[in-house]
């Protein structure tokens, strides 16, 4: 069974500074997805990056990137210039197709981060 | 992005009455859609995948007549908690699988519903 582990539970940086949070998957699965959500305080889960596994390109989306290594099963996100807005729980997510043909998603514990002024 | 709408966002019934909660795909049709439950401070847990047109899927442990899934339609999906007590007291969220650039696809989430039952 696939498994998502997140060994940060808390995080703080100060604002403009970066920081990186940790995911470490297991599969045998060769084809899958993996993502970054924020769930901050409104509870609602937002998308903050993706990256197929046949990519070797490290995905980036503006102040966010992630350093992605297959063979290791390590899927980590870096926050650069971090700013206030970015303070919420954060959880890393593994996404497999299934044989039915639906997908099914599994979560991290989450690391809640928290960007001082 | 996509919108998924969740609907109520917080409730609170009585021990022993039933509640649904409604899950809306705004933009997009969706044939697969997921119930989850988070307790405070930890993660999602997937309950229920559920199918249009067909039986909902359980994950092991979860009590299907407990918690009724309907997805009559490409658009709409609910959560039915039924016989409610106070222990099913929870964060209920619902996401909905839309397609992205590329053929990729992700997970719209919903708003998220606060159920309390006293």
């Amino acid at each position: 069974a696939q498994t998502v582990t997140q060994s940060q539970p808390e995080m703080s940086v100060q604002e403009a500074e970066t920081v990186t949070l940790s995911c470490t998957y297991d599969t045998s699965e060769s084809n899958y997805y993996l993502f970054w959500y924020k769930q901050p305080p409104s509870r609602q889960m937002i998308l903050v990056i993706r990256q197929e596994a046949y990519k070797q390109q490290n995905a980036t989306e503006n102040r966010f990137s992630v350093n992605f290594q297959k063979a290791a099963k390590s899927f980590s996100l870096k926050i650069s210039d971090s700013q206030l807005g970015d303070t919420a729980m954060y959880f890393c997510a593994f996404m497999k197709p299934l044989i039915s043909g639906t997908y099914k998603y599994i979560f991290g514990t989450g690391t809640r981060l928290k960007v001082l002024a | 992005g996509a919108v998924v709408s969740q609907h109520p966002s917080w409730v609170i019934c009585k021990s022993g009455t039933s509640v649904k909660i409604e899950c809306r795909s705004l933009d997009f049709q969706a044939t697969t859609m997921f119930w989850y439950r988070q307790f405070p401070k930890q993660s999602l847990m997937l309950m229920a995948t559920s199918n249009e047109g067909s039986k909902a899927t359980y994950e092991q442990g979860v009590e299907k007549d407990k918690f009724l899934i309907n997805h009559a339609s490409l658009t709409l999906s609910t959560l039915t908690v039924t016989s409610a007590h106070p222990e099913d007291s929870s964060f209920y969220i619902c996401s909905a699988r839309a397609p992205s650039e590329g053929g990729n696809t992700e997970a719209f989430f919903g708003q998220g519903t606060r159920l309390t039952v006293v």
